[in-house]
């Protein structure tokens, strides 16, 4: 099983959808959260951190479900500039700083 | 909004050359890292440096793989005798905290011949 994993789409959607990514991550020991969003050929931009509560910064919803391993993100009113792929990022273990990244979830949103 | 510098943006090498990637972390960040990422692939982990020494690495980073942080300053990642396999795009991560999220820098295209 990969350490960190995601539906690598890509999701197409309208400008003005609603869209929702998954992420599994497979240790149970993993204490930080993150999704990062990576635009062609540069690098990866922290978008939020990911907290047991759930927390939400304008129209990004992520969650975080330990008791299954998984996190989302939610996207209300997709706007063009929305159009990325969104990487789900684990520090897997306290004892460690590398953070693992998953394969990522291309978004295109459409006029 | 401070950042992360990286450069060169693009170096282009004759394998077996030696390259040195340099990075100039945000002043207040104590962690440093340096990931890769091959086109097409997800980014990896290579290496952490924390109070001046490498505190976590991977099997990436081999013995042809070295970081050092000389003047606190710049943080370097060399690479001694490059292959076809190490092109990539190489970033350089900070953070104030172990757990902290972590600043990417722009990153170094490094495409070997």
């Amino acid at each position: 099983r990969k350490e960190v994993e995601q539906d690598p789409g890509p999701f197409n959607v309208p400008e003005g959808a609603t869209v929702a990514f998954n992420c599994t991550y497979s240790n149970s020991a993993s204490q930080s959260f993150f999704w990062y969003r990576q635009d062609c050929r540069k690098e990866p931009k922290l978008l939020m951190s990911v907290y047991s509560s759930g927390n939400e910064d304008g129209r990004f919803t992520a969650q975080l479900n330990r008791a299954s391993q998984y996190i989302s993100l939610l996207i209300r009113d997709s706007k063009l500039s929305d159009s990325a792929t969104y990487l789900c990022v684990v520090n897997p273990d306290t004892g460690r700083r590398a953070l693992t990244f998953g394969s990522g979830t291309r978004l295109q949103v459409q006029p | 909004e401070p950042e992360v510098t990286q450069t060169p943006s693009h170096q282009v090498t004759q394998m077996g050359q030696e390259v040195i990637l340099r990075c100039v972390p945000i002043s207040n960040h104590l962690y440093f890292y340096w990931y890769r990422q091959i086109l097409g692939q997800k980014v990896e982990f290579l290496v952490s440096f924390y109070n001046n020494e490498i505190s976590e690495k991977s099997e990436i980073f081999d013995d042809q793989f070295s970081v050092e942080r000389p003047d606190g300053s710049n943080f370097t990642l060399k690479i001694r005798s490059t292959k076809l396999e190490d092109s990539a795009m190489y970033f350089c991560a900070g953070g104030k905290g172990a757990n902290q999220p972590q600043h990417f820098g722009d990153g170094t295209r490094l495409s070997i011949l």
